[in-house]
């Protein structure tokens, strides 16, 4: 089966840069996605990573690692409305037509 | 470019109610569909999913059911309800890496 590890909350003040990291464990890995959730709203696909490296779009960035089965979110300039959920989740080779979730980073961003 | 509906938004209803839940897709043809379910404060839960009419497949055993009667169209049923059935409904249909697009969700209270 797959397990997920992020951490249940992270704070941190406008304009700064946070990291949200994510390791994992499965059998067979296909890639590693991002999603951001708003108190009351629907989760919203980010990035999403199949190889090593960095992905960047605007001031969300998202890295992989496959050989240390780790991924993180780096979201730069932080802003107010970047206060949500974020979630890691992962497709592997036992569940090709599915993903497994993480249980989530609530992200405080203070003034 | 593609749309997911649920509808309704929010539902209350009491223990021993029936329920029925309908996501629909616009387009995209043949789509891969997911129900997912939240807890309050809580991760992703898949409930079931769908690669085509007809054909479902269940992750969690539980006194939910869902249908596929047509490409577009998924459905999440109970015959009777539960307490523990309360939560955010959502359903999602994939990209290309099975990255998941959601609906704007279903909020039930079972009272």
């Amino acid at each position: 089966g797959q397990s997920l590890e992020q951490p249940s909350e992270v704070t941190a003040v406008e304009g700064a840069i946070v990291q949200i990291n994510c390791t994992y464990q499965t059998s067979g890995f296909y890639g590693l996605s991002w999603y951001q959730q708003h108190d009351g709203g629907a989760p919203t696909f980010l990035s999403y990573n199949a190889l090593d490296g960095l992905e960047e779009t605007g001031r969300f960035s998202s890295f992989l690692s496959r050989s240390d089965s780790y991924g993180y979110l780096l979201l730069q300039e932080l802003q107010m409305k970047d206060s949500a959920s974020y979630f890691c989740a992962v497709r592997d080779e036992g569940s090709a037509r599915q993903l497994t979730f993480g249980s989530g980073t609530q992200l405080t961003v203070l003034p | 470019s593609q749309t997911i509906h649920q509808w309704p938004a929010t539902l209350v209803q009491p223990v021993g109610s029936p329920l029925s839940l309908e996501c629909t897709v616009e387009g995209t043809s043949n789509p891969n569909l997911y129900w997912y379910r939240q807890a309050a404060g809580r991760g992703l839960q898949l409930l079931f999913y769908s690669v085509g009419i007809g054909q479902i497949s269940s992750e969690v055993p539980q006194n939910l059911s869902a249908s596929r009667p047509q490409d577009r169209q998924f459905i999440l049923s109970s015959k009777k309800l539960l307490l523990s059935d309360s939560g955010f409904y959502l359903c999602a249909w994939t990209g290309e890496f099975y990255e998941q697009y959601f609906g704007p969700g279903t909020r039930l209270t079972v009272t």
